[in-house]
């Protein structure tokens, strides 16, 4: 089966550090993703690790571990428009289909 | 570069009715996918063009549902007779030839589609 996991809610403070956690299991695996979302808006792309590690983009981060099914989203310095869904995907090797998690909102506080 | 458009924003159609949303990718993406958002649940992917081909259609909940892309260019999703349970969010995402690499998938906004 496939089954992804992630936060339903999150909270944060404007200039603080965040992190969205994801846990996966899929029959096929080839990279994870982790989109933005804002309301009423497109899934915007953040980040897409295929092997094991951390990504470094800016302010925000991704990590990745392939033997535990689990990938996490730093988020640093957060800014007021952070606010917003956060998307953990990944994309089955077999036929390049991406599955999504339901998603985590994050608030930010001022 | 204009992005990846969806048309209409927003529909409310009566169960029984027929609704056709509109997708048209980023220039020159061959790969085109369908995905729909249920309320409280998460995206679900649909189908999968690759140019004017129906290259996956696993994710199409019935034969209600009919999506075609005539010219490979831009795509139509047809749902006749519309269901309550159709309601949702529908997204559209295009990308460039993915072969072995990949390459993102670049979002419409989507149309929210409320069958009442």
């Amino acid at each position: 089966g496939q089954n992804i996991d992630q936060p339903t809610e999150m909270t944060a403070t404007e200039g603080a550090i965040v992190q969205i956690n994801c846990t996966y299991q899929t029959s096929g695996f080839n990279g994870l993703f982790w989109y933005q979302q804002h309301a009423g808006e497109a899934p915007t792309f953040l980040s897409y690790n295929v092997l094991d590690g951390l990504e470094e983009k800016g302010r925000f981060s991704s990590f990745l571990s392939r033997s535990k099914g689990y990938s996490y989203l730093l988020l640093k310095e957060l800014q007021m428009k952070d606010s917003a869904s956060y998307l953990c995907a990944v994309r089955d090797h077999r036929d390049d289909k991406i599955i999504f998690g339901k998603g985590t909102r994050l608030h930010i506080l001022p | 570069e204009a992005g990846v458009t969806q048309f209409p924003s927003h529909s409310v159609i009566e169960k029984g009715q027929t609704v056709t949303l509109r997708c048209d990718p980023i220039s020159g993406h061959d790969n085109l996918y369908w995905y729909r958002r249920v309320m409280g649940k998460e995206i679900k992917f649909l189908l999968h063009f690759v140019k004017e081909s129906k290259q996956d259609e696993s994710g199409m909940p019935n034969n209600r549902f009919l999506a075609e892309r005539t010219g490979g260019t831009y795509s139509t999703l047809k749902v006749q007779p519309a269901e309550l349970e159709d309601s949702g969010v529908y997204f559209c995402a295009s990308s460039q030839d993915t072969g072995l690499a990949y390459f993102e998938q670049y979002f419409g906004p989507g149309t929210r589609l409320t069958v009442t």
